[in-house]
């Protein structure tokens, strides 16, 4: 059973527009969210982060938001360039697990010029 | 990223093959972990490390060892080879800094196929 699902294989937006790639979870235990964005042939690469105490990160041109009672979250990246073309996993972990990640199947984002 | 090397890159090896992958990581880091990636799936974990020679099991460790006997180097190894692990591995490692939540860093991967 997926803990973690990213429900959205692939997302298409226009260059300067907002990207919103959404994440939802089914395990209370978590407690730390993570981005990661990965290019071909390359390890994923972390991008952002948001604690269970929080709603809201932001760093750059990249906002997570984090929704417990609904167990959802989102990554927004205000505006969206062609080079955030990849694909983007979010993970969790939580209480206990030391530190370990479980990942969503992942979302590939492509920006247009 | 980190200072993490994996290697090989590539391989390509018959089934019921012994394999062994290496990590190398330069950072000093307390954690170290060996993820699979495959079409379809997330990555998904095999086994982690938080220390020297302490090491345990993740989702899919059928199949898998590790190793670790020194802080830099983490091993996987695949005792006999089968079609179903052909798969990209990854390796990531994690410090501590005194609080729980850090991030992983990953290395580029190994491309295994097994024929």
């Amino acid at each position: 059973d997926q803990q973690v699902k990213q429900n959205s294989p692939s997302l298409s937006v226009q260059e300067g527009r907002i990207s919103i790639l959404n994440c939802d979870y089914t395990n209370s235990m978590f407690d730390y969210f993570l981005w990661y964005k990965k290019y071909p042939a390359e390890g994923p690469t972390f991008l952002i982060s948001i604690s269970s105490i929080k709603d809201k990160n932001e760093d750059g041109r990249f906002t997570v938001f984090l929704n417990k009672s609904a167990k959802h979250l989102s990554l927004h990246i205000v505006p969206s360039q062609p080079g955030d073309s990849a694909v983007y996993f979010c993970a969790a972990s939580g209480r206990g697990s030391q530190g370990n990640l479980i990942f969503g199947k992942g979302t590939k984002l492509s920006v247009k010029p | 990223d980190a200072g993490i090397t994996q290697s090989p890159r590539h391989k390509v090896t018959e089934t019921g093959t012994p394999v062994t992958l290496r990590c190398h990581q330069t950072e000093n880091h307390r954690y170290m972990y060996w993820y699979r990636q495959d079409p379809g799936h997330g990555l998904r974990l095999i086994h982690y490390s938080y220390g020297v020679k302490d090491t345990d099991k993740g989702e899919v460790s059928d199949g898998y060892s590790v190793s670790r006997s020194k802080t830099e180097d983490f091993l996987l190894t695949l005792e006999s080879a089968t079609s179903s692990q052909t798969s990209v591995y990854f390796c990531a490692t994690r410090d501590v800094l005194g609080v729980r939540d850090q991030p992983q860093h990953f290395g580029d991967g190994t491309r295994l196929s097994i024929l």
